[in-house]
């Protein structure tokens, strides 16, 4: 079983809709949790952290689900601008200092 | 301020040759590591290099071997090239010896196609 799991998509949805990925991770000892955003033939770059709590930024909404170990990543109101990779990356204590990222999932918004 | 530096953006090699890809960490970053995104995957972790020695490394064969600089630029290198070397190679840099995850910055990385 892989460390981190993604449906891969695609996902297309219309402007100003919502949509939400999923992603799951096999080892209950992770720590760090993170969504990532990667353009098309362009490096990953850091989207945000996911906290225990929940955390938004803008349009974005994260959350991790511990007991069922998921991460989820919700954004509102989705731009054209938003069509990108969106990767679940999780690191613990087991993979040391190694990024364990998921394969994206795959988000085109259409006009 | 600069970011990660990577060079050459792309390259072309023969199976059986070797290739040196190179890095540049962001200004003030100490840690380099490297990954590599196959088409279609999410990138997979090759190692780590941490005060010019290797700290970390993953599920990779020797053919993969690197090298940390004072300066603490970085060069991945790969011998005897397959096909399924063909991939984008990240390099990523952090600061405070890589102790921070939510410090990590890519590079735009080498795409490296092997024929």
């Amino acid at each position: 079983r892989k460390e981190v799991e993604q449906d891969p998509g695609p996902f297309n949805v219309p402007e100003g809709a919502t949509v939400a990925f999923n992603c799951t991770y096999s080892n209950s000892a992770s720590q760090s949790f993170f969504w990532y955003r990667q353009d098309c033939r362009k490096e990953p770059k850091l989207l945000m952290s996911v906290y225990s709590s929940g955390n938004e930024d803008g349009r974005f909404t994260a959350q991790l689900n511990r007991a069922s170990q998921y991460i989820s990543l919700l954004i509102r109101d989705s731009k054209l601008s938003d069509s990108a990779t969106y990767l679940c990356v999780v690191n613990g204590p087991n993979s040391g200092y190694a990024l364990n990222f998921g394969k994206g999932t795959s988000l085109l918004v259409t006009p | 301020d600069a970011g990660v530096t990577q060079s050459p953006t792309h390259l072309i090699k023969t199976r059986g040759q070797q290739v040196t890809l190179r890095c540049s960490p962001k200004s003030g970053h100490d840690t380099v590591s490297w990954y590599q995104q196959a088409l279609g995957q999410g990138p997979q972790f090759i190692f780590q290099y941490y005060e010019e020695e290797e700290r970390q490394r993953g599920n990779f064969p020797d053919r993969f071997s690197g090298h940390q600089f004072p300066n603490y630029s970085s060069e991945l290198n790969v011998n005897a090239l397959l096909l399924g070397d063909s991939a984008l190679y990240l390099c990523a840099s952090s600061p405070l010896g890589g102790a921070d995850n939510y410090g990590y910055t890519f590079g735009s990385g080498t795409r490296l196609t092997v024929v």
